[in-house]
């Protein structure tokens, strides 16, 4: 089990050009949590998605961040546009489809790291 | 969710054990507590969860009070790559909620040699 993968490991982009985050889920996990986490600070909820439906997105910004999680392929986080205080790690994790109670254990990816320059 | 409080910093000796405190004392009956860590730069890695009952599996310890309202984690003995931040969660899952796991400030245990 190859666990959450995440691409790519650094990223370095210019302002005002996008940003493509990739992660695919630990097999069989059909659901997806987005966290970023600024620089000498904590982690902070993003979104959460489920294969072709966004769960909860309270945690994302207003403008130029989206995500998305498709039938086929790895869940992808996009930001438009981007600004120097997008400058951070994005971690990706996922947990299986659960039932009616019980914990829900998230496994983490080791994250992406943007940079914008 | 209820509110943890850990915590921001503690030390431990390299060999011995490393009790972890975090209140939780507006927890409801149905909240699990749950533990992670992360090491420097590094994405969280899962330690160890429960609701009621204490918990123990390769990594650590978990004891929660009989009134649920704070509970322990223990690392048997720690070793210098167990320097980390340890965040305390606790969360409710169901269908009304979207198990999303809210991280707090967590505690930064240095274990030295």
């Amino acid at each position: 089990n190859a666990g959450v993968m995440q691409n790519p490991r650094h990223l370095v982009r210019r302002r005002g050009q996008e940003a493509r985050l990739r992660c695919s889920p630990m097999k069989g996990h059909s659901h997806v949590y987005w966290y970023r986490q600024l620089p000498e600070e904590g982690l902070k909820f993003m979104v959460y998605l489920q294969k072709e439906n966004i769960i909860d997105e309270s945690g994302m910004p207003k403008e130029r961040f989206s995500a998305e999680f498709p039938k086929e392929g790895p869940s992808i986080l996009r930001i438009q546009q981007v600004v120097r205080g997008d400058s951070a790690a994005y971690f990706c994790a996922s947990s299986p489809r659960q039932g009616a109670s019980g914990a829900n254990v998230l496994t983490f990816g080791a994250g992406s790291r943007l940079t914008v320059l | 969710d209820a509110k943890t409080t850990q915590p921001p910093s503690m030390d431990c000796a390299e060999g011995r054990a490393a009790n972890l405190p975090c209140n939780h004392s507006t927890i409801s009956g149905n909240e699990y507590v749950y533990w992670y860590r992360q090491i420097h730069s590094q994405g969280p890695q899962y330690i160890i969860h429960g609701l009621k009952n204490n918990e123990t599996n390769e990594m650590a310890s978990l004891i929660i009070t009989e009134d649920r309202k704070s509970s322990t984690l223990i690392l048997p003995h720690a070793t210098l790559r167990d320097t980390a931040v340890y965040y305390c969660i606790v969360r409710v899952y169901g269908s009304s909620n979207t198990g999303k796991l809210i991280f707090g400030q967590g505690t930064t245990l240095q274990v030295k040699p």
